[in-house]
């Protein structure tokens, strides 16, 4: 089965910097793009970055760019969301996706709060 | 980059047929036939129902389908069933490695 797993949310202060995981098992992960997607508490979905197969080729939206770095290490099939200067609006349910949006991950919570 | 425009609620009885639109703009929906339609049951994580505006992934029932005209996308329901309740989100590529999402669509079964 293929699965991605999330784990590193948690409860930050504003300012403050938090690195998210990603696992993937059941399929040949460094054939993958990978994407993160967000949802703050009752609301829809945010794009917010993604990474090429090889990890050559990364995206931010806008509202994180500066702030986010996304990396890889397809030896251990394993995606990061290094995450600093985190603000309130931050606060979100994180999805690893995979490309195609056809998997996705249980998603991990981020608290920015003081 | 700013959200594709959904309708916050749609309705219908079971048996009926619900469509929920998605309006982009020339730069995402209206260029790109890479639109797709997410469902979300609460506390669950997004499932893809329908990718490139019109295809249904494997074991997504034939009762979903998709289409676009111009700026606008739209996923259809028919035959609704009590288990459609549930948020739809669609997406479009909007080119540059971008993806932007609409607010949702919430599905109530009557």
């Amino acid at each position: 089965e293929m699965q991605l797993v999330e784990s590193g949310g948690g409860l930050v202060q504003p300012g403050g910097s938090l690195t998210l995981s990603c696992s993937a098992s059941g399929f040949t992960f460094s054939s993958y793009g990978i994407h993160w997607v967000r949802q703050a508490p009752g609301k829809g979905l945010e794009y917010v970055s993604a990474i090429s197969s090889n990890g050559g080729i990364t995206y931010y939206a806008d509202s994180v760019k500066g702030r986010f770095t996304i990396s890889r290490d397809n030896s251990k099939n394993t995606l990061w969301l290094q995450m600093s200067s985190l603000r309130d609006e931050d606060t979100a349910l994180y999805y690893c996706v995979g490309d195609g949006f056809d998997i996705w991950g249980q998603g991990t919570m981020v608290t920015v709060s003081s | 980059q700013s959200a594709l425009t959904q309708p916050p609620s749609a309705s219908g009885s079971p048996g009926q047929s619900v469509t929920v639109s998605c309006t982009g703009t020339s730069s995402d929906v209206g260029t790109y036939n890479f639109v797709s339609w997410y469902q979300q049951h609460p506390g669950k994580a997004p499932k893809l129902m329908i990718y490139e505006v019109s295809k249904r992934p494997s074991g997504v029932p034939a009762r979903f389908s998709g289409s676009k005209s111009g700026n606008t996308a739209s996923l259809t329901v028919s035959g609704l069933q009590a288990e459609d309740e549930a948020d739809y989100y669609c997406s479009s590529y909007a080119g540059n490695n971008n993806y932007v999402f609409g607010g949702g669509t919430r599905l109530t079964v009557l």
